[in-house]
């Protein structure tokens, strides 16, 4: 299938370490954010969502950092596995409506 | 599997003529939003249908429109396409304002304008 991923920011990492996504929100407004994974050929895929009065918030090997001073997001998995890789996209926007706006995504590849 | 089908999957059309592209929401779903992700760049919100009505807009002109049937199935067309109009066309439904975890997208359509 196409791939998504063309010209993106690419984090190359081993399988089994740590990997750290980041991403930078414009909008001080937004109370609400998810992370999505994107595979070639699919449509983006849910992770983990955190709210503007929260500033961490784990799930399954993954953790979402949020920081409101400087507008930062950041998605934390632990030991990346193949499976992992993907695009992944931060994405902002109000809690009681669906309209998001992505980032621009980061290429995740894990080396075995 | 999110429950969300989008048809066609691939398409081709030529400038100037005008697409309708397709999705099934999942069971139970009332609201659904239309996002055009071009080749390496993140989903940008077009429009979100609530209840058979427009919901909100993105920075998308009046060429593209859509609809939401009584099913809560939905519709997205663009007419007088553009080259610029290449891209994939992702659907996503929800239940309107229950989170993000309810967010589920379709594969996409993929479109090509030559």
């Amino acid at each position: 299938g196409e791939s998504v991923g063309l010209h993106l920011p690419t984090l190359s990492v081993q399988e089994g370490d740590n990997s750290i996504i980041n991403c930078a929100y414009s909008n001080s407004a937004s109370d609400y954010f998810i992370w999505y994974k994107q595979e070639s050929g699919k449509g983006p895929q849910f992770i983990i969502d955190i709210r503007s009065n929260m500033d961490k918030r784990q799930g399954q090997r993954v953790t979402v950092l949020l920081n409101k001073t400087v507008k930062h997001l950041s998605l934390q998995i632990a030991a990346t596995q193949p499976g992992d890789s993907a695009v992944y996209f931060c994405a902002e926007g109000p809690y009681n409506f669906n309209k998001f706006y992505f980032g621009s995504g980061t290429k995740l590849n894990v080396k075995p | 599997e999110t429950g969300v089908t989008q048809s066609p999957t691939h398409l081709i059309k030529t400038r100037g003529q005008q697409v309708t592209l397709r999705c099934s929401s999942q069971s139970g779903h009332n609201t659904v939003s239309w996002y055009q992700q071009a080749l390496g760049q993140g989903p940008q919100f077009i429009f979100q249908y609530y209840r058979e009505e427009e919901n909100g807009r993105g920075n998308f002109p009046p060429r593209f429109s859509g609809l939401q049937f009584p099913n809560y199935s939905s519709e997205l067309n663009v007419n007088a396409l553009e080259l610029d109009d290449s891209a994939l066309y992702l659907c996503a439904s929800s239940f309107q304002g229950a989170g993000g975890n309810t967010i589920y997208f379709g594969e996409g359509s993929w479109l090509t304008v030559v």
